[in-house]
């Protein structure tokens, strides 16, 4: 079955360390994003990918790193510099034409 | 500035009554709108959409209604299932650009018993 896959479904990691969430599709999409989603805050885009090796800041890309080297692949690392890390964070994918986008479950990040 | 507004943080029902989630958006230039479903520590599904050139669309108890002119979009729910209760996400697009999807903020929808 086809779909998009984030691992692992929760995370802890002490303040000041470098977290990289991983996000696979085998929808055979062109577009890649990540999302994080905090209560009150519905979704906040941080980065997106229409094509491999290229990708885009979203509104909230600060402390945030990306790379797309794969179409099946788009890696999110959560630097030591995010201020605010702890939070649910969600990667989709698309076909590029925006009918819609299939989401991952999603990985809880908890710093400490 | 929000394009998607989704003025209700949330929303109370009674089970086997109506559901109407609202979402306003502000630029006419959008084609495309979408209804997410998520419930907590999940990714968002799918649940309906509409094209700008119609102005009604169901899939079995949702049905999603477009008003151009207000730039106003909502989904019913009918009759409202205790499975219904989740966070509810309006969505704007382009068709066929390069560009991304706009999502609201969300509505969260309690079915009470």
């Amino acid at each position: 079955d086809g779909g998009i896959t984030q691992s692992p479904k929760y995370l802890f990691r002490k303040e000041g360390q470098n977290v990289t969430l991983s996000c696979e599709q085998n929808l055979n999409h062109d577009a890649m994003y990540w999302y994080r989603q905090d209560p009150g805050q519905g979704l906040r885009l941080i980065y997106y990918s229409q094509i491999v090796n290229d990708f885009q800041k979203g509104d909230i890309a600060e402390g945030y790193s990306v790379s797309r080297e794969k179409k099946e692949s788009f890696p999110l690392t959560v630097t030591s510099a995010q201020k605010n890390p702890t939070a649910f964070y969600l990667c989709a994918s698309s076909r590029g034409d925006n009918y819609g986008y299939t989401f991952g479950s999603g990985t809880r990040l908890t710093v400490v | 500035d929000q394009q998607v507004k989704q003025n209700s943080p949330s929303l109370s029902v009674q089970e086997g009554r109506i559901s109407i989630l609202n979402c306003d958006y502000t630029n006419s230039m959008f084609d495309y709108f979408l209804w997410y479903k998520k419930y907590p520590a999940e990714g968002p599904t799918f649940l309906i959409s509409i094209s700008s050139i119609k102005d009604k669309n169901e899939d079995g108890r949702f049905t999603v209604f477009l008003n151009k002119s207000a730039k106003h979009l909502s989904l019913h729910i009918v009759p409202s299932q205790p499975g219904d209760s989740a966070v509810y996400f309006c969505a704007a697009s382009y068709l066929n650009r390069d560009d991304k999807i706009i999502f609201g903020k969300g509505t969260r929808l309690h079915i009470l018993p």
